[in-house]
């Protein structure tokens, strides 16, 4: 089993639509949670922590739940611009992040 | 302006042909770490290193070597490339590996024929 699993999609929804994504992690050492926005061929960038009570930022909210092991991002008022992967990003504990494969948004008009 | 900065940003070479990447950030982060990304597989971790003098190996270090000399440099290093190693490298530093956003280069799109 990955130690970072999310669906790669692609998930295609119009603008305006709401969409969640999930990601589940196995070790359950695990103290820190990210996610990042990765455009096209471009460096990931931290979209938001995912702290345990939950965080939102204007139109995303990020969750956490600890006993079922995932972490969702939900965006809503989708935009053209949210096109892109977004990267679930996961610490063990341990000096190394692990990134799962990430899920792929295409908003369209 | 706070960034990290790697060259080349585009690479062709040759098999066995001996290549260093070099990555730089004005942070002055202790935290650096090198990652490739292939498609359907993600980002890995190649190595990294958590201060000056302190390295050490991430999940698919074999071929590749790393120095940490300076606080704001970390070169990636392949003595002897194969097409295997052909990829999209990402420098990364931040604060520290746990808590702390990661800022990453622009990226190196190597190909080794």
């Amino acid at each position: 089993r990955k130690e970072v699993e999310q669906d790669p999609g692609p998930f295609n929804v119009p603008e305006g639509a709401t969409v969640a994504f999930n990601c589940t992690y196995s070790n359950s050492a695990s103290q820190s949670f990210f996610w990042y926005r990765q455009d096209c061929r471009k460096e990931p960038k931290l979209l938001m922590s995912v702290y345990s009570s939950g965080n939102e930022d204007g139109r995303f909210t990020a969750q956490l739940n600890r006993a079922s092991q995932y972490i969702s991002l939900l965006i809503r008022d989708s935009k053209l611009s949210d096109s892109a992967t977004y990267l679930c990003v996961v610490n063990t504990g341990t000096d190394k992040l692990i990134f799962g494969t990430g899920t792929r948004l295409q908003v369209f008009p | 302006e706070a960034q990290v900065t790697q060259n080349p940003r585009y690479l062709i070479t040759v098999t066995g042909k001996k290549l260093t990447v070099t990555c730089s950030q004005n942070m002055n982060h202790e935290y650096m770490s090198w990652y490739r990304q292939d498609p359907g597989l993600g980002l890995r971790q190649i190595y990294y290193s958590m201060n000056v003098e302190v390295t050490d190996k991430g999940d698919v270090p074999e071929g590749y070597k790393v120095s940490r000399k300076e606080k704001r440099n970390f070169p990636l290093i392949l003595e002897s490339p194969s097409p295997n190693q052909t990829s999209l490298y990402f420098c990364a530093s931040s604060l520290s590996p746990s808590s702390y956003e990661q800022y990453f280069g622009p990226g190196t799109r190597l190909t080794v024929t």
